[in-house]
């Protein structure tokens, strides 16, 4: 953590629902990255944004959207598209785009579909 | 997607004996990371080797970096039950051919590391 939270931890969704995750910093960092974890598996980058009202898809942001109105917050919104949104999220930020920093993570926010 | 791999997948040891995992990737990076996650919780940065670096050590981490061989290895040496954890080397690509943009982190699939008292 380190200045980033995730919220909630646990969060419960059901078939066709939206939910948003919360990522809220106070590192004063640029850049903002969401991260997907199945188990057993690596982090796999969802979204990312290097400045305020921009953001890029990363590997597989189907079924996923975000937005960053500010520079603290970086919310992710898993829509009734992802057809399998069962997975541990991670949000993480490092102080710009630019090679060579080192990433700080939340907590992460477990989501299951019931 | 040129994730780094991680070998081996999961390590058992006993308390005090020296822990070694191995990454390899596939492109030019600018530089290789560490990372260690505690189950269920967020990852944390280790150690940092750049490309120009061949060794760089953190307290009783060791972690080298062999460019030629697209490769890095972490050592732990005298392990404790609390180094218990997965453990992510992370390039960072120094060009712009993978995801669209230098300085995005690519993660393997981890090493689950199991230090027994």
């Amino acid at each position: 953590d380190g200045g980033i939270t995730q919220s909630p931890k646990y969060l419960f969704r059901k078939e066709g629902q939206n939910v948003t995750l919360s990522c809220e910093q106070n590192l004063n960092h640029d850049a903002m990255y969401w991260y997907r974890q199945d188990p057993g598996q690596g982090l796999r980058l969802i979204y990312y944004s290097q400045i305020v009202n921009d953001f890029q898809k990363g590997d597989i942001a189907e079924g996923y959207s975000v937005s960053r109105e500010k520079k603290e917050s970086f919310p992710l919104t898993v829509t009734s598209a992802q057809k399998n949104p069962t997975a541990f999220y991670l949000c993480a930020t490092k102080l710009g785009q630019g090679g060579g920093t080192e990433a700080f993570f939340g907590q992460g926010t477990r989501l299951t579909v019931v | 997607s040129q994730q780094g791999e991680e070998d081996p997948q999961a390590l058992s040891i006993q308390e005090g004996e020296n822990a070694t995992m191995n990454c390899s990737y596939k492109t030019s990076i600018n530089n290789l990371q560490w990372y260690r996650q505690n189950s269920g919780r967020g990852l944390v940065h280790l150690i940092l080797i750049r490309s120009n670096e061949r060794e760089k050590h953190s307290g009783r981490l060791r972690v080298t970096l062999d460019t030629s061989k697209k490769s890095s290895s972490l050592l732990i040496t005298a392990s404790r039950a609390a180094d218990t954890a997965s453990y992510f080397c992370a390039t960072d690509y120094s060009s712009f051919n993978y995801g669209g943009s230098q300085g995005n982190l690519i993660f393997g699939k981890g090493t689950k590391l199991s230090v027994k008292p």
